[in-house]
């Protein structure tokens, strides 16, 4: 079975400019979670969606944006990018069903790398 | 709130050493634990899960962890290190009152293995 997959994997924008991340969960996965990866704050939940609806968000400005499309991929937007939002970015996704509170595994992906010059 | 604590930025082993990672939580339910790998320009990958079931947690690569109640913690151990295990691990807690979907991490250990 293939991987979580994202795309790009390295960027490099301007400050000023927007960006979207793609992310293709492992198949049969409904779940898919973004975090923000930067070695000054670490590991850090984004988003999560599950069933095209966003069902957690992390403490993150409203320039942070997602999506999920009815085949379970995912998309992330960041608008109007500040130097800080250099990161790597982190989509995960998990075989997540609706109700009931369990610890699905997650499946991260590789990663897309975020440079804002 | 749930959260974890990873005692150590950076551990440093010698070749078949033994690898202790240690790892605290707190968390006012029992909580979901787990442990993950990053090598170098790559995501994370799942070593183990404490759900439990077992306090005494197998995982891939030869690691384990004991979650120990009493002393709140999640430690992962290696009985003898190899080259390959040099990464940065992390210790992470799963918030059930989000259905377990959203991870809070710790700062993360980055293990050395020295020849």
């Amino acid at each position: 079975k293939a991987g979580v997959t994202q795309t790009p994997r390295y960027l490099i924008k301007t400050r000023g400019q927007q960006v979207t991340l793609s992310c293709s969960p492992i198949s049969g996965h409904r779940s898919v979670s973004w975090y923000q990866q930067t070695p000054g704050q670490g590991l850090q939940f984004l988003f999560e969606y599950f069933s095209e609806t966003q069902r957690n968000k992390g403490n993150f400005p409203g320039r942070f944006s997602g999506r999920q499309f009815s085949n379970s991929r995912s998309e992330m937007n960041v608008s109007t990018l500040e130097l800080g939002d250099s990161a790597l970015y982190l989509c995960a996704s998990s075989i997540r069903t609706s109700g009931g509170a369990n610890p699905y595994e997650q499946y991260f992906g590789p990663g897309t790398r975020l440079t804002v010059t | 709130a749930q959260s974890v604590t990873q005692l150590g930025s950076h551990v440093s082993v010698s070749e078949g050493a033994l690898v202790l990672l240690r790892c605290n939580y707190s968390s006012s339910v029992p909580p979901y634990l787990f442990w993950y790998v990053q090598y170098p320009n790559q995501g994370l990958q799942l070593l183990l899960k404490y759900t439990s079931a077992a306090t005494l947690v197998k995982g891939i690569n030869g690691f384990e962890a004991e979650f120990k109640k009493s002393e709140t913690s999640f430690h992962l151990t290696k009985p003898s290190a190899h080259m390959s295990d040099a990464a940065e691990y992390f210790c992470a807690v799963s918030d059930l009152e989000t259905s377990g979907s959203r991870l809070t991490f710790g700062e993360g250990t980055q293990l050395t293995v020295n020849p």
